[in-house]
């Protein structure tokens, strides 16, 4: 059972467009998300993250949006930078819970 | 370490064979976290401690696999009798402290293991 679902396996933006990154979940206890980035051959790093008391966070290029009626999250990426080209896991936990569910990931390229 | 460090990177075993795998957290954190990575798919939780303590290990598969940080730095996670099924992408990640801050993680590099 895929708690933390991520759709879209890829997904390709031109340079200094804007990337959408969505993640949906199916469980209500889950109360705080985050966006794990990965390079290749190098561990998953912290991108972004945001509490369920609120709908927004933003980051300079990164913005994280929530919304709690649909189990829907998503990331912006804007402008888009080669940069950004990796793969992206959405993440979440429940209130006590240290445990993170992660989705399976989406693969950006940024196209130069 | 200026990152979370683990050994060895490859692994390569026979099924039945026991395998440790360990993992030196950033120093200073409290939180040391273990998880697994198949291909194509996201980090699975196994278990996690805060100092040397084993707060949760509901994600260990079977009692093949059992995990320790005896001083509260460094941590081990072993694998008893291995099968193929148990070849994967192990990660350790490690923090500040559990459920302080933003939650996050750092991860290192990982160890790979391939049970023939």
């Amino acid at each position: 059972d895929q708690q933390v679902k991520q759709n879209s396996p890829s997904l390709s933006v031109q340079e200094g467009r804007i990337s959408i990154l969505n993640c949906d979940y199916t469980n209500s206890m889950f109360d705080y998300f985050l966006w794990y980035k990965k390079y290749p051959a190098e561990g998953p790093t912290f991108l972004i993250s945001i509490s369920s008391i609120k709908d927004k966070n933003e980051d300079g290029r990164f913005t994280v949006f929530l919304n709690k009626s649909a189990k829907h999250l998503s990331l912006h990426i804007v402008p888009s930078q080669p940069g950004d080209s990796a793969v992206y896991f959405c993440a979440a936990r429940s209130f006590g819970n240290e445990k993170l569910t992660f989705g399976t990931g989406t693969r950006l390229t940024i196209i130069p | 370490g200026a990152g979370v460090s683990q050994s060895p990177r490859y692994k390569v075993t026979k099924r039945g064979q026991d395998v440790a795998l360990r993992c030196d957290p950033i120093s200073g954190h409290v939180s040391l976290y273990w998880y697994r990575q198949a291909l194509g798919q996201g980090p699975e939780f196994l278990t996690y401690f805060n100092y040397e303590a084993q707060q949760d290990k509901s994600g260990l598969p079977n009692d093949r696999f059992s995990a320790e940080r005896p001083e509260g730095s460094i941590s081990t996670l072993t694998i008893q009798r291995t099968e193929q099924r148990d070849s994967a992408m192990y990660r350790c990640a490690s923090s500040l402290m559990a459920g302080s801050g933003t939650g996050e993680l750092f991860f290192g590099e990982g160890s790979r293991l391939t049970v023939l």
